[in-house]
């Protein structure tokens, strides 16, 4: 069965930085791009970042490029997300996805873990 | 970026019924298009990717069509348990872009 499960998550302060994990197991986790969409309270998704199966290839939204740094450890089957310079328009749940082309589908996803950015 | 608008917002409708929701794009998209459900409190699940192929395991009473840049969902036969948000999606081009979602509800 597939499992990815986000953790990291919190209350933090303006301007000060977060480091999301989701821990992946039930498939191979390096054959895989992966993704995080974020959902702000009561709000729709929102496409956060995107990286290569291999760690090769990034994408960022243009409001978090150079604030946030997508990673991966295939050895560990874990995906990461470094926040930095955190405003308050990223609180959301943060969800970790599955994202491989051709059809660009958000297949699997975690439960997601809140960020709330509020001092 | 390419910005999806769904319609309605908000739809009510009787279990039987055939529901109809619509996603239209800013551009011409070329039916890269997926479409979720997500019920309350849950992550979001995929129904229908590239318009019209259905996920394994979504019931056949789901179905999408459309091109261009308007695009359909259809419940045959609306159920108990259809009560959600559906979300479209888009991947013609990065970035990846969702629709702000029509939340259904039974009547």
């Amino acid at each position: 069965e597939v499992q990815l499960v986000e953790s990291g998550g919190g209350l933090v302060q303006p301007g000060r930085s977060m480091k999301l994990s989701c821990a992946a197991s039930g498939f191979t986790f390096s054959n895989y791009g992966m993704a995080w969409v974020r959902q702000a309270p009561k709000k729709g998704l929102e496409w956060v970042a995107y990286i290569s199966y291999d760690g090769g290839s990034t994408y960022y939204r243009d409001p978090v490029k150079g604030r946030f740094t997508i990673s991966r450890d295939n050895a560990k089957s874990t995906l990461y997300l470094q926040m930095d310079s955190l405003r308050s328009e990223d609180t959301a749940t943060y969800y970790c996805t599955t994202l491989t082309g051709p059809y660009w589908y958000f297949d699997f996803w975690g439960p997601g873990t809140m960020v709330t950015v509020s001092s | 970026d390419i910005q999806m608008t769904q319609s309605p917002s908000l739809l009510s409708a009787s279990v039987g019924d055939r529901v109809t929701l619509s996603c239209k794009a800013s551009q011409n998209i070329y039916k890269y298009l997926n479409w979720y459900q997500q019920k309350l409190g849950e992550a979001p699940k995929l129904l229908i990717y590239y318009t019209n192929s259905l996920q394994t395991g979504i019931p056949s009473r789901f179905s999408g069509s459309g091109s261009g840049t308007d695009y359909t969902l259809t419940i045959s036969s609306l159920q108990p348990e259809d009560v959600a948000t559906y979300f479209c999606q888009q991947y013609n081009s990065w970035p990846l872009t969702f629709g702000s979602g029509t939340k259904l509800e039974i009547k």
